[in-house]
């Protein structure tokens, strides 16, 4: 069975440090990927897809980057974090075709 | 635009009641697919129930079931015999064609909590 898995659960970093979310799908191959935010008491943002090795497509210009350095890999990056980066970050995995997205466990990043 | 509106931001419901969430969503496309999300205080996104566009009969999963109503946009999600843990977030979400980077469009949630 196709699981996935976030990590880590919770982060405390101070502003200007950097950032680095890993999300890693297991039981399946060629999965699209996605980074989600969501910021507290709010809905879910989309930050970043990826249909395939080293493919990202940003949807909201920002001080985070993604990676995808293998097909079942997805990483969030950011080089000098800031306040307004806090929040829940949600990894997601898709099979093309087949409805539904799957939900990481989230990490809850709070930035001081 | 927005695509998927939520305009109830909290409800409480007495246990083993009822309840409806409201959702609208915007799309010019002929095929969509609609999702309700669970997210409890722990943060995971529990997927519920799905209906495509073409589907003719509303989509049921046990105590979930959602009132499609094409026409109108519309996606409610009704929770029959309410229990303690369904408290919890609620997102409506939309998902336009299934071709690569069709992502899904979140509402903003509506806050279920589940009085004993």
């Amino acid at each position: 069975s196709q699981t996935i898995h976030q990590w880590p659960a919770t982060l405390v970093q101070p502003v200007g440090s950097p950032l680095s979310l890993e999300c890693t799908v297991e039981g399946t191959s060629n999965p699209n990927l996605y980074w989600y935010r969501q910021a507290a008491g709010r809905g879910l943002q989309l930050l970043f897809y990826s249909v395939g090795i080293g493919q990202i497509s940003s949807e909201v210009p920002q001080n985070l980057s993604a990676s995808r350095p293998q097909d079942r890999q997805f990483i969030l990056s950011s080089k000098k974090l800031l306040l307004s980066d806090s929040g829940f970050y949600l990894c997601a995995w898709e099979k093309t075709g087949v409805r539904g997205y799957t939900f990481g466990s989230g990490t809850r990043l709070t930035v001081v | 635009a927005q695509k998927i509106t939520q305009t109830q931001p909290g409800m409480f419901v007495q246990e083993k009641e009822a309840v409806t969430l409201d959702c609208t969503y915007d799309t010019s496309d002929q095929s969509y697919g609609l999702f309700w999300y669970k997210q409890p205080s722990s943060g995971e996104m529990i997927f519920l129930i799905y209906q495509g566009s073409y589907d003719e009969q509303n989509a049921t999963e046990g105590r979930y079931s959602l009132n499609f109503q094409k026409a109108r946009k519309s996606a409610n999600l009704v929770i029959s015999a309410s229990q303690l843990g369904d408290s919890a977030m609620y997102f409506c979400a939309m998902r336009e064609g299934w071709g690569f980077g069709n992502v899904l469009h979140c509402g903003s949630g509506t806050q279920v909590i589940v009085l004993p």
